[in-house]
């Protein structure tokens, strides 16, 4: 069964440390895409980006960047030199190109505080 | 552009009692979707549209119904509330398919319901 498991509950760091929040997910389909999702204090979700997996290359945007690794079935997120207003729930999700309930299965979240 | 627009924004019912949750999205979406978030889990999705006049059940659809009778809007109701139905809801959309099609899902800014 599809799953996603982010097992860091909540993160705290000093501000301009790098962080690195962990994804793993379990599917069965060769075909499906992750996605990182930010939920700052506000509330709204922020899409940040999405793999598909048949693309392993890592992904770099500023300061985000991510590590995609079928071997493990993992997709990593790393902020570096983070700062105050990276303060925020972070959620990993997969689709699956087989499943027809046209969901995205989500991980708990990662809760990061980055303190001043 | 608005984006999805959800209303109201926070709602008290008491056991019971009825409402409607209105999701509106001005991107021309064909698929919208409802999710319910919960303390330490990821978003669970409730039921989801494919097109307008068209619904189906997600992974919690029991307690809720919906209706697409315009493509533009997803309402969300609840005939008998329940407390375990508070909850933080999320309204998405999304151009197509999450699982088939290279696309993102944009949300709302979730309605957060107690229900006493």
């Amino acid at each position: 069964a599809q799953k996603v498991t982010q097992a860091q509950t909540e993160i705290s760091v000093v501000e301009k440390e790098d962080v690195t929040l962990d994804c793993v997910y379990e599917t069965r389909d060769t075909t499906y895409y992750l996605f990182w999702y930010k939920q700052p204090p506000s509330g709204e979700l922020v899409f940040l980006i999405r793999r598909n997996s048949f693309d392993e290359q890592n992904e770099i945007s500023g300061r985000y960047s991510w590590n995609f690794q079928k071997s493990t079935s993992s997709f990593n997120f790393t902020i570096t030199a983070s700062q105050v207003v990276d303060s925020a729930v972070y959620f990993c999700a997969l689709s699956e190109a087989e499943d027809s309930n046209y969901q995205l299965i989500w991980g708990a979240g990662t809760k990061l505080i980055i303190k001043p | 552009n608005a984006g999805v627009t959800q209303t109201p924004k926070f709602r008290v019912l008491k056991t019971g009692q009825s409402m409607t949750l209105l999701c509106a999205q001005d991107m021309n979406h064909e698929y919208m979707y409802w999710y319910r978030q919960d303390p330490g889990m990821g978003l669970r999705l409730i039921h989801y549209s494919v097109g307008e006049g068209t619904t189906a059940k997600g992974e919690v659809p029991d307690g809720y119904n919906v209706s697409r009778l315009k493509k533009q809007n997803f309402l969300l109701g609840l005939e008998s509330a329940a407390p375990s139905q508070t909850s933080v809801y999320f309204c998405a959309s999304s151009t197509s398919d999450l699982g088939r099609r290279s696309t993102e899902a944009f949300f709302g800014q979730g309605t957060r319901l107690t229900v006493v």
